[in-house]
């Protein structure tokens, strides 16, 4: 069974720091894992990640993936209070070799205090 | 574009009554998804779409619960009869399709509360 599980489920920390989010994942037929961040209402995509070791980087935000051992980490530096969200990785599913619908993992809910 | 535009955006019904959700995907997309989201269980598929035509529905929790897209540009989600334990929150989504490695964009989303 395809899924994806998410590591911490929370986090509280302060404006400055650093955090490592992890996401591990299990799938028939990879094709590419994803990160969303969701504030108040939708999710809204930040990465997508198709091969091992190659980072993405979008700001203080980056993200690199390990197709070896199954998992990725969305990694954010000097935190804002904006950075205030959860954050959700997914996966497609398989549909007879086509990217279906995403697996999402129950997310991380990063709190950054001032 | 727009983005995917959901509708309502909050529905505060008594249980027992028959809820309808909307959705207009992005113009151009071809699969579109429902998704609820609950803290207990996060974001679970409820259905996709993909060309007008349910591929996967096996999220569909009990035959309370029916889906439609009758065209490119439109999807309702039904309940009826509404139970408390419907309330959540309710994503549409849309994607390029299948065959393509592509992000979904979603909804703002309809909270739905059940009492």
């Amino acid at each position: 069974e395809d899924k994806v599980v998410q590591s911490p489920l929370s986090l509280v920390v302060h404006e400055g720091d650093t955090v490592t989010l992890n996401c591990s994942y299990e799938v028939t037929n990879f094709r590419s894992l994803l990160w969303y961040k969701q504030e108040k209402k939708a999710p809204t995509f930040l990465f997508m990640l198709t091969s091992s070791g190659i980072e993405k980087k979008s700001g203080r935000l980056s993200s690199i993936l390990d197709k070896k051992e199954l998992f990725s980490i969305l990694n954010i530096t000097a935190t804002q209070t904006g950075d205030s969200a959860i954050y959700l990785c997914a996966i497609p599913q398989n549909y007879g070799g086509s990217q279906g619908n995403l697996i999402f993992g129950k997310g991380t809910k990063l709190s950054v205090k001032p | 574009d727009a983005g995917v535009i959901q509708s309502p955006r909050h529905e505060v019904t008594e249980m027992g009554q028959e809820v309808t959700l909307r959705c207009k995907p992005i113009s151009g997309h071809n699969s579109l998804f429902w998704y609820r989201q609950t803290m207990m269980r996060g974001l679970e598929l409820l259905i996709y779409f993909n060309n007008n035509v349910p591929i996967d529905d096996s999220g569909m929790p009990e035959d309370r619960f029916s889906a439609k897209m009758p065209n490119a540009s439109f999807s309702t989600l039904k309940i009826q009869p509404s139970e408390p334990r419907d309330s959540a929150v309710y994503f549409c989504a849309s994607s390029l399709g299948p065959g393509r490695n592509t992000e979904a964009f979603f909804g703002q989303g309809t909270r739905l509360t059940v009492v």
